[in-house]
């Protein structure tokens, strides 16, 4: 069980560009949920998606962030015309339903220069 | 808001002693309750739950849960350095996302 796999691990965007972290799942896990966490701060809630749907984005900024959970392949977290701010650790994390704990991918760290 | 309070720290104890660790939250609906351990660059790691009101033991690491005062703690019994981490309190209704809290760093002294 190769656990939550997140990549890139480390991704560099100049502002302007899209960045596009990819998340799998623990095997048996059909909840995604995505967290970011800026330097010396806690983890932010983000969004929460199921295959093909997203449950809750209520934690998604309301513009250049979107993120999908498809039915084949990761569920991908995607921000577009990246800006200074955005740099930070995006962690993914799995779940086998509601009301369990969380594994927790590596995390990107995203830095935009 | 939900929220989840935890103290930032740091908490530094010796080797060997206990370290206690708090956190209150404030939706009294809430029913799953978490710690996790984050070492610095690292991502959380899920190192006790606790679903009932009491007591819940698990190696050196025993979590205390009082619903009626909105309360949850851990205590680490025979500290070590390599427990120096961020402790981050979470909690969740159950059917939404987990909130976390901001975590309290650890410092164990040699």
């Amino acid at each position: 069980n190769a656990g939550v796999m997140q990549n890139p691990r480390h991704l560099v965007r100049r502002r302007g560009q899209e960045a596009r972290l990819r998340c799998s799942p623990m095997k048996g896990h059909s909840h995604v949920y995505w967290y970011r966490q800026l330097p010396e701060e806690g983890l932010k809630f983000m969004v929460y998606l199921q295959k093909e749907n997203i449950i809750d984005e209520s934690g998604m900024p309301k513009e250049r962030f979107s993120a999908e959970f498809p039915k084949e392949g990761p569920s991908i977290l995607r921000i577009q015309q990246v800006v200074r701010g955005d740099s930070a650790a995006y962690f993914c994390a799995s779940s086998q339903g509601d009301g369990y704990g969380y594994t927790f991918g590596s995390g990107t760290r995203l830095t935009v220069v | 808001q939900k929220e989840v309070e935890q103290n930032s720290g740091p908490l530094s104890v010796p080797e060997g002693a206990i370290a206690s660790l708090n956190c209150t939250y404030s939706d009294r609906g809430s029913q799953s309750f978490f710690w996790y351990r984050q070492y610095s660059g690292k991502s959380p790691e899920l190192i006790m739950s606790i679903y009932s009101n009491g007591d819940k033991e698990d190696g050196r690491f025993t979590a205390q849960l009082n619903k009626a005062s909105q309360y949850v703690s851990l205590l680490i019994r025979d500290s070590q350095p390599s427990d120096s981490a961020t402790y981050l309190c979470a909690v969740t209704e159950g059917y939404q996302k987990v909130t976390f809290g901001t975590g309290t760093k650890l410092q164990v002294i040699p």
